[in-house]
Parts: structure tokens; C-alpha cells; sequence
């Protein structure tokens, strides 16, 4: 597509349940980043994605958290028994093989959990 | 440990006002060094990007940022900035094949 494309936009969850974000990146876009952005805070760095591996998931907060991407494109990040500390923007960006040209980042999922 | 350092998370200038954002880095001899904006409800944006060359790179909207190995700064600048330049700034660095943010300064702008 376009540009980066994040689903829901938008999501409340009751604490305990499970969640899904999706994040379809550009078409080409060979990289893919997860990261969680908190109330006024920075972006704080989730995975990476090279094509379907994951070179990189030191960010993952615990092992309630876990990504998954198929076929080169789409991206889904998983958030198990949700916690209200998981309330966060998060992120998806992609970029081309190289990542020092930037990404592009999508509009994110705003996640709320009470 | 820490890559991209903003020193100021809060800073207001008057309309018109000429601005400069700080940004100090601690990672690679030979940085790649990015300033993104975030505006209010709005997505990341790519302002400019410094890779190597010219130290003083050109981005959009009017802004500019200068490099400096010798102080390991990358300051974004603009020379009068208008109300809608209100937003969050983010320096950001690459390391590890990856993007590095910093904190983030938010911009106020009085009119």
C-alpha cells in the first residue's frame, strides 16, 4: 500500500484478555518495527522484523508479549492477559533493507486497558 | 545504554521566534541521525536525516539541523516558526539496525 497501515485504530480491553494489533507495512518494505509509545513518553523499542525473522526482540516487555509476521507483509502483535501498564500507543514503522534511510510509521493503535 | 540524549523536555517560543532544539548522541563514530515531528493525533513524521557530507542538512518545513562531531550534537533549527510547528520533536539515532529514539521536546508556541 501507501503508506503503513495500523488496525484498530482504537481499542479498550478489560484487564485479562488478550489482544491483536496488525500492522500492514509498505509493499517492499523488507523491515518492520514494533514500539510503545506511553502517555507522554518516547518510543521505546518493542521487535524488529527482517523479511519473517525477528533478528531482534529485546524489547519485548515479558512474555506476554509476542509478534509474529507472514509472508514479508503484514505483522501481528500479540499482548496476552493484558495489564493496565500495557496502556500505549504502539507503533508499527517499516523501511526498505536499509534502515538508515528512515522509516515510515504508521498511525498506531491506541490501546486502553481497564 | 543510552543513545540520544534531549536534554529539554519543554520548550516555548514565541510566533515568529527563531528555534533550536538539542540533541546530543553517544553511539558510533559515524552516525545516522534523524529528527522525526509528532504533531497532535498525528502520526511520525521524518523531518530530516544526516548520514555523512555536508554537516548541515536541509529538511522539511523549513527546518535545518547541524551536526557536530567534536560536541556529538545534532541540533535542529528553525529561523521563525509559525503556530502549527506546536508538536513533539525526536531526535533519533541508528544502532544495531534499529532506531533509537530519544525522549522528546514538546514545542510550545505562543502567539
Amino acid at each position: 500500500g501507501a503508506g503503513v497501515s495500523q488496525s484498530p485504530s482504537n481499542k479498550v480491553t478489560e484487564k485479562g484478555k488478550d489482544v491483536e494489533l496488525r500492522c500492514d507495512p509498505i509493499s517492499g518494505h523488507t523491515a518492520l518495527y514494533w514500539y510503545r509509545q506511553r502517555l507522554g513518553q518516547g518510543l521505546e523499542f518493542l521487535i524488529y522484523f527482517q523479511g519473517n525473522s525477528a533478528p531482534d526482540k529485546s524489547g519485548l516487555p515479558s512474555d506476554r508479549f509476542s509478534a509474529e509476521r507472514t509472508g514479508e507483509s503484514v505483522s501481528t502483535l500479540t499482548i496476552q492477559r493484558t495489564q493496565q501498564e500495557d496502556s500505549a500507543v504502539y507503533l508499527c514503522a517499516s523501511s526498505g533493507t536499509i534502515v538508515n534511510y528512515g522509516y515510515t510509521f504508521g498511525s498506531g493503535t491506541r490501546l486502553t486497558v481497564v | 545504554a543510552q543513545s540520544v540524549t534531549q536534554p529539554d523536555i519543554h520548550i516555548t517560543v514565541s510566533e515568529g521566534a527563531s528555534l533550536e532544539l538539542r540533541c546530543n548522541y553517544s553511539y558510533g563514530a559515524t552516525p545516522y541521525l534523524f529528527w522525526y515531528v509528532q504533531s497532535p493525533g498525528q502520526g511520525l513524521q521524518l523531518l530530516l536525516k544526516y548520514f555523512s557530507g555536508d554537516t548541515l542538512v536541509q529538511g522539511i518545513k523549513g527546518f535545518e539541523a547541524e551536526f557536530k562531531r567534536s560536541q556529538s550534537s545534532f541540533n535542529l533549527r528553525k529561523p521563525s516558526v509559525h503556530w502549527s510547528d506546536a508538536a513533539e520533536y525526536f531526535c533519533a539515532v541508528v544502532r544495531d539496525d534499529k532506531i533509537i529514539f530519544g525522549k522528546g521536546t514538546r514545542l510550545h508556541i505562543l502567539p
